[in-house]
């Protein structure tokens, strides 16, 4: 049983390139999101899904796309990457609003 | 909005001591609650969770006391292993959307 997965683990990017965070979970939980996490700051949502094809923004969106084309999957997009992005991103899961969410391993992305 | 804010960012304790952690959030619509652990280099773990029609859930070795009045919450954890040393965040759901706070580093001294 996998969980969470996220891919790739690790990820260098120049300025102005663009990539995708991928996130797939096998436990068919209908709410996926993800975050991003700072030195100091704690953990903030940039997108969330309640189910396929639904998305919305959270905390702070900006400079990022989602999709949720399926239930298993819910990529994170960066069109054109910044040093501000420079970042450790989780992905999450759970059965839905206020209930357990299970985090991924994440993807730590420095932007030069 | 919410906010979410742990009272101290590190915390050293000694191994078989009890640690307790606190956590304040800022709206008194929040019904639910949830503590994870951080492991370096790893993502979040869920520990225990608590909703706003209960005042203190029970796990193993771990207690989360709710304070609606104040809107504060606490973890505590008995008996303190080296295993435990990791950072620690509350988070509260807010219509769909959780918010964490900064984190307590808790440090296990044997």
């Amino acid at each position: 049983n996998a969980g969470v997965t996220q891919t790739p683990k690790f990820q260098v990017l120049k300025t102005g390139q663009s990539m995708t965070l991928q996130c797939a979970q096998d436990m068919n939980h209908e709410y996926m999101s993800w975050y991003r996490q700072d030195p100091g700051m704690g953990l903030r949502l940039i997108h969330y899904s309640v189910g396929a094809g639904i998305t919305d923004q959270g905390e702070v969106p900006n400079g990022y796309n989602v999709s949720r084309s399926t239930t298993e999957d819910f990529p994170l997009r960066l069109l054109s990457a910044a040093p501000s992005q420079t970042s450790v991103y989780f992905c999450a899961t759970g059965l839905g609003e206020k209930n357990i969410q299970y985090f991924g391993a994440g993807t730590r992305l420095s932007v030069l | 909005g919410e906010s979410v804010g742990l009272h101290l960012p590190t915390l050293s304790v000694q191994e078989g001591d009890n640690s307790i952690i606190n956590c304040a959030y800022s709206n008194s619509a929040s019904d639910y609650f949830i503590w994870y652990k951080q492991e370096s280099g790893k993502g979040p773990q869920f520990i225990i969770d608590i909703r706003s029609n209960m005042d203190k859930r029970q796990g193993q070795r771990v207690t989360v006391l709710l304070n609606k009045t104040v809107k504060h919450l606490s973890l505590q954890i008995a008996a303190t292993q080296p295993g435990d040393s990791a950072v620690y965040f509350c988070a509260t759901d807010t219509g769909n959307q959780f918010y964490f706070g900064t984190g307590t580093s808790l440090t296990v001294i044997p």
